[in-house]
């Protein structure tokens, strides 16, 4: 079962808009959540996270919004550049031994000029 | 650089040959994780260390699989009797204990550029 879904695999916006990228997630237990960048033949890139006890992170042009209730949460990107083009996974964490991160399926961004 | 590395950044084996991978952490990360990741997908969580304890292992982690991190730094993974299912991206990742002296996010983890296996 997939504890945490990325259900749009692409996304494309124009220079300079906002891009807004989501994620569901099912276990209730999750109170960490963090967003990794992945270009081709590199690993993920940490970007930003956030902890369940807020609902609002921000770090420049990256914002994570959480929305504990419905489960969910959204990355703004503002204003996205061309590169901003990668694709973009979100991850959570629960408080067990070791804290493995379990990510969704990837956004693939494209960022047009 | 005093990032995550990987060695090697590609392998290409046929049916049936073992192959061992090797991480490097962050020097002062004392976790360390495997994750596998197919085309398409994200990242999987395979295994995960504190220094030299293996802690957890993953269901996907089958006895054809093993990982070792002796003196807890460097980590191997190594897959014995390869199968075409298990060509995938084998990406390491470390971190330091949330709390450690490295002005870290809680459970950040970061990652290597990946070992890309490919068995024929």
């Amino acid at each position: 079962d997939q504890q945490v879904k990325q259900n749009s695999p692409s996304l494309s916006v124009q220079e300079g808009r906002i891009s807004i990228l989501n994620c569901d997630y099912t276990n209730s237990m999750f109170d960490y959540f963090l967003w990794y960048k992945k270009y081709p033949a590199e690993g993920p890139t940490f970007l930003i996270s956030i902890s369940s006890i807020k609902d609002k992170n921000e770090d420049g042009r990256f914002t994570v919004f959480l929305n504990k209730s419905a489960k969910h949460l959204s990355l703004h990107i503002v204003p996205s550049q061309p590169g901003d083009s990668a694709v973009y996974f979100c991850a959570a964490s629960a408080p067990r031994a070791g804290n493995m991160l379990t990510f969704g399926g990837g956004t693939r961004l494209m960022v047009k000029p | 650089d005093t990032g995550v590395s990987q060695d090697p950044r590609h392998k290409i084996t046929k049916r049936g040959q073992n192959v061992t991978f090797r991480c490097d952490p962050i020097s002062e990360h004392n976790r360390l994780y495997w994750y596998r990741q197919t085309l398409g997908q994200g990242p999987e969580f395979l295994t995960y260390f504190q220094n030299e304890a293996q802690l957890e292992k993953s269901r996907l982690l089958s006895d054809r699989f093993s990982a070792e991190r002796p003196k807890g730094s460097f980590s191997t993974l190594e897959i014995q009797r390869t199968e075409q299912g298990d060509s995938a991206m084998y990406l390491c990742a470390s971190s330091s204990r949330p709390g450690g002296t490295v002005k870290l996010y809680y459970n950040e983890q970061f990652f290597g550029p990946g070992t890309r296996l490919t068995v024929l």
